[in-house]
């Protein structure tokens, strides 16, 4: 059983165009986050969101919205995309961050490509 | 100043090198630490956690220096399969969110 999945794997679309990218964590974590790897490899944090908050990295155009149903759920909206949105977008899911030995596990990455 | 700083790398070294990597971050408050593998093309995963005494798992020991706000990661006996990328992680602040270096590459070479 995959412990975090987002689909889809590979997303290519052209500028301008909305699109969404799914997450499901089924490790009972309660806090998920979304994470953007650009061409230098730098993993960097989008979103973190919990039953309690989200916390949105200031840097993160609105243009992306996190929508989660429920706590095992964590999608990410995109509206108006941009050549420099192309990346690899990485879902993880960890208990709250703080407890000890809170390990992160990510999916599979989702590699966006807008032409 | 970023949150995290790693060693820019690339680290090139024959098979059986010891490597050693470190890693520096600003917030003195900082909670936890890790250090994660990624190999290409691959989703990062927890190599091991990072503890105040220092710790060891096989042919890897991570250790952290408070006072002078760093984490290292030392590979003994290098095998071609630790070729990947390497990412400290740190939890801090008041959002307790997981904040990646940005990374250092390992090539272990025949």
């Amino acid at each position: 059983d995959t412990a975090v999945s987002q689909t889809p794997k590979y997303l290519v679309t052209q500028m301008g165009n909305d699109k969404s990218i799914k997450c499901e964590q089924n490790l009972g974590h309660d806090t998920m986050y979304w994470y953007k790897q650009d061409s230098k490899k730098f993993l960097k944090i989008m979103f973190s969101y919990n039953n309690k908050e989200l916390i949105i990295n200031e840097t993160v155009p609105n243009r992306f919205s996190p929508k989660s149903p429920d706590k095992a759920h964590l999608n990410l909206h995109i509206n108006s995309l941009e050549l420099g949105d192309s990346a690899v977008y990485f879902c993880a899911s960890s208990h709250e961050p703080g407890r000890v030995n809170t390990e992160a596990f990510f999916g599979q990455g989702t590699r966006l490509t807008v032409v | 100043r970023k949150e995290v700083e790693q060693d820019p790398g690339p680290f090139n070294v024959p098979e059986g090198a010891t490597v050693a990597f470190n890693c520096t971050y600003s917030n003195s408050a900082s909670q936890s630490f890790f250090w994660y593998r990624q190999d290409c093309r691959k989703e990062p995963k927890l190599l091991m956690s990072v503890y105040s005494s220092g710790n060891e798992d096989g042919r890897f020991t991570a250790q952290l220096n408070r006072a002078s706000q760093y984490i290292s990661l030392l590979i003994r006996d290098s095998k071609l399969s630790d070729s990947a990328t390497y990412l400290c992680v740190v939890i801090s602040g008041s959002a307790r969110q997981l904040t990646f270096g940005s990374g250092t590459q390992l090539t272990v070479l025949p």
